[in-house]
């Protein structure tokens, strides 16, 4: 499967392969984060999210792992299809009831068939 | 579709006009919240409701926005005397009580003339 360990605006894989997706965060007081996939023109779609007091969480499809010593968010895609194309994004939140998600920077996940 | 619901989706405007955007949020949510999304970037926090009650603006948020929540449910963002730099993709997001997942939907996205 093809991974990265810096954050890169894009990444392009076959479908069936793996995808690793990360993210750095930017708040240690930080303790909720969540992933969103966001197609063109519509708005942010939920995917998974992970409590701090976690390293790990599985969803259909999809794992989120959290190293909160180097304050590292990333999310791996199994057997990634086509309607996986979108752009990702990463949100962290300070765990306040309300209070704003942070968004880190998108990565663009261009699958081909 | 029991998601959240933002009206209209586009809207083009001259410059120096006044402009509303609606938002209804998931029925049962109790939190609404308020971004801005320009071309190639994530979301940008603006603004938070916990039922009608206003409790967090970002810097963002400049004299010439204000948001309402008059009953609990709706929500609306105007912007008055509109800029150039104002366009951008306003997307509006819902979430229950306690941590949860901000549920968003797909925008209104502002052009400016």
């Amino acid at each position: 499967g093809e991974s990265v360990g810096l954050h890169l605006p894009t990444l392009s894989v076959q479908e069936g392969d793996n995808s690793i997706i990360n993210c750095a965060y930017s708040n240690s007081a930080s303790d909720y984060f969540i992933w969103y996939k966001q197609e063109s023109g519509k708005g942010p779609q939920f995917i998974i999210d992970i409590r701090s007091n976690m390293d790990k969480r599985q969803g259909q499809r999809v794992t989120v792992l959290l190293n909160k010593t180097v304050k590292h968010l990333s999310l791996q895609i199994a057997a990634t299809q086509p309607g996986d194309s979108a752009v990702y994004f990463c949100a962290e939140n300070m765990g306040q009831a309300g209070t704003a998600l942070i968004f880190g920077k998108g990565t663009t996940l261009s699958v081909s068939s | 579709d029991t998601g959240v619901s933002q009206n209209p989706r586009h809207k083009i405007t001259k410059r120096g006009q006044n402009v509303t955007f609606r938002c209804d949020p998931i029925s049962e949510h109790n939190r609404l919240y308020w971004y801005r999304q320009t071309l190639g970037q994530g979301p940008e926090f603006l603004t938070y409701f916990q039922n009608e009650a206003q409790l967090e603006k970002s810097r963002l948020l400049s004299d010439r926005f204000s948001a309402e929540r008059p009953k609990g449910s709706f929500s609306t963002l105007e912007i008055q005397r509109t800029e150039q730099g104002d366009s951008a993709m306003y997307l509006c997001a819902s979430s229950g009580t306690g941590e949860q997942p901000q549920h968003f939907g797909d925008g209104t996205r502002l052009s400016i003339l």
